[in-house]
């Protein structure tokens, strides 16, 4: 039972670039979230979803994109990559209450 | 503004002794409170819950207390361990909101041997 996967674990993209962030959840969760973490920020909620075909924003939306074409995956897009999105982001799945994550991307752009 | 708040970054304490993390929040509408634990280069991992009907829920070393009329939490580690050296994040849920997680800033814990 793999959980939350995450593709890549590192990545480094020059500023302007593009790249897709894949999660993957075999729980059969119907919600799924993407996080950023930042030194001394916690972890702050960039987009959701609330089950198949939907999308939502979170607290620091902009920059970035997102789809849910399948359940058990949850896209995330960076069209244009600026040195502010250099962070951890996290993936993470829920049934109910508790959100289960990945092991994280660190992503830095240069 | 930050809805969940950490006030304390970081916590120094003797192994075997009481780790006392508190936690703050301002959104009358979260319903369930959680705490997780975060190692280095790993997600982080759910470690206790409390709804908010309840004021306190325990499993084995760790408790959490709910003080609902101060929009205050607090998590108890009883006795501190050296592989609880981490960094806690107190997390609120919205139900309303597609159950998203509204966490903290974190505090990092070191348990000295």
């Amino acid at each position: 039972n793999a959980g939350v996967t995450q593709t890549p674990k590192f990545r480094v993209l020059k500023t302007g670039q593009s790249m897709t962030l894949l999660c993957a959840q075999d729980m059969n969760h119907e919600y799924m979230y993407w996080y950023r973490q930042d030194p001394g920020m916690g972890l702050r909620l960039i987009h959701y979803s609330v089950g198949e075909g939907t999308t939502a924003k979170g607290e620091v939306p902009d920059g970035y994109n997102v789809s849910r074409l399948k359940k058990q995956n949850f896209l995330l897009g960076l069209e244009s990559a600026a040195p502010s999105q250099t962070s951890v982001y996290f993936c993470a799945s829920s049934y109910s209450t508790e959100a289960f994550f990945g092991q994280g991307t660190r992503l830095t752009v240069v | 503004d930050q809805q969940v708040k950490q006030n304390s970054p970081s916590l120094s304490v003797q192994e075997g002794r009481i780790s006392i993390l508190n936690c703050d929040y301002t959104n009358s509408m979260f319903d369930y409170f959680l705490w997780y634990k975060k190692y280095p280069a790993e997600g982080p991992t759910f470690l206790i819950s409390i709804s908010s009907i309840k004021d306190k829920n325990e499993d084995g070393r760790f408790t959490v207390f709910l003080n609902k009329s101060a929009k205050h939490l607090s998590l108890h580690i009883v006795p501190s361990q050296p592989g609880d050296s981490a960094v806690y994040f107190c997390a609120a849920r919205d139900k309303a909101a597609g159950n998203k997680l509204t966490f903290g800033g974190g505090t990092r814990v070191l348990v000295k041997p």
